[in-house]
């Protein structure tokens, strides 16, 4: 069963910087695309970052400079490093698998970790 | 910079059709942008439902269908049920490991 689980989110002072984790299992980890997509508070959902198999990184432009994503293949786990926060970063923060070949799309979803950035 | 649209809200009454849009602000949406649909209820995770654009997703009944029609990505929900009533986001893959999401579309079962 695949499981993903996020943790690192909090409340922060805008400018300051937090660490997200997504814990994976079930899958075999090294082998799929990491992805972030945040929520703003009663707003949709937001590509943020992808770490692909491949060990290319993607941003999004709105976190471009600010965030890196990362991942430890030996850890199962997928991090987002987040720095000079904004307001406007306030979100969900969702972890997402990756699909597996040329089928582009987000396989299986975390529940989320909630990250809120005071001005 | 090209955006993704859908309807913002869409009803249904229930065992009815409803088709929900996903479109360009310039362009054409076409299989190569891999259209995939996900459902959420509020203070939930995203569901996958659909992706390349007409594939259902694990366990999804099959009242979930997607499609090309005309110039937009389409879901179509078949004999609508109560517990349908959510909110359903489309993203399509605009290439170089970019992906952009519609702003949601809030479906009413009544």
């Amino acid at each position: 069963e695949v499981q993903l689980l996020e943790s690192g989110g909090g409340l922060v002072q805008a400018g300051g910087s937090l660490r997200l984790s997504c814990a994976a299992s079930g899958f075999t980890f090294s082998s799929y695309a990491m992805r972030w997509v945040r929520q703003a508070p009663g707003k949709g959902l937001e590509w943020v970052s992808t770490f692909s198999s491949g060990d290319n990184t993607y941003y999004a432009d709105s976190v471009k400079g600010r965030f890196t994503i990362s991942r430890d293949n030996s850890k199962n786990t997928v991090y987002l490093q987040m720095n000079s926060l904004r307001a406007e970063d306030t979100a969900v923060y969702y972890c997402a698998k990756g699909s597996i070949g040329k089928t582009y799309y987000f396989d299986f979803w975390g529940q989320g970790t909630l990250v809120t950035v005071s001005s | 910079q090209t955006m993704v649209t859908q309807e913002p809200s869409f009803s249904v009454s229930p065992g009815g059709t409803v088709t929900l849009t996903c479109g360009l602000t310039s362009g054409s949406v076409s299989t190569s942008y891999y259209p995939s649909w996900y459902q959420q209820t509020p203070g939930q995770a995203p569901r996958t439902l659909i992706y390349s654009t007409n594939t259902r997703s694990s366990g999804v009944p099959d009242r979930f269908s997607g499609s090309i029609l005309g110039n937009k990505a389409a879901l179509t929900i078949t004999g609508a049920q109560a517990d349908d009533e959510s909110d359903y986001y489309c993203v399509l893959y605009m290439g170089s490991g970019i992906w952009v999401f519609g702003g949601g579309t809030k479906l009413t079962v009544l």
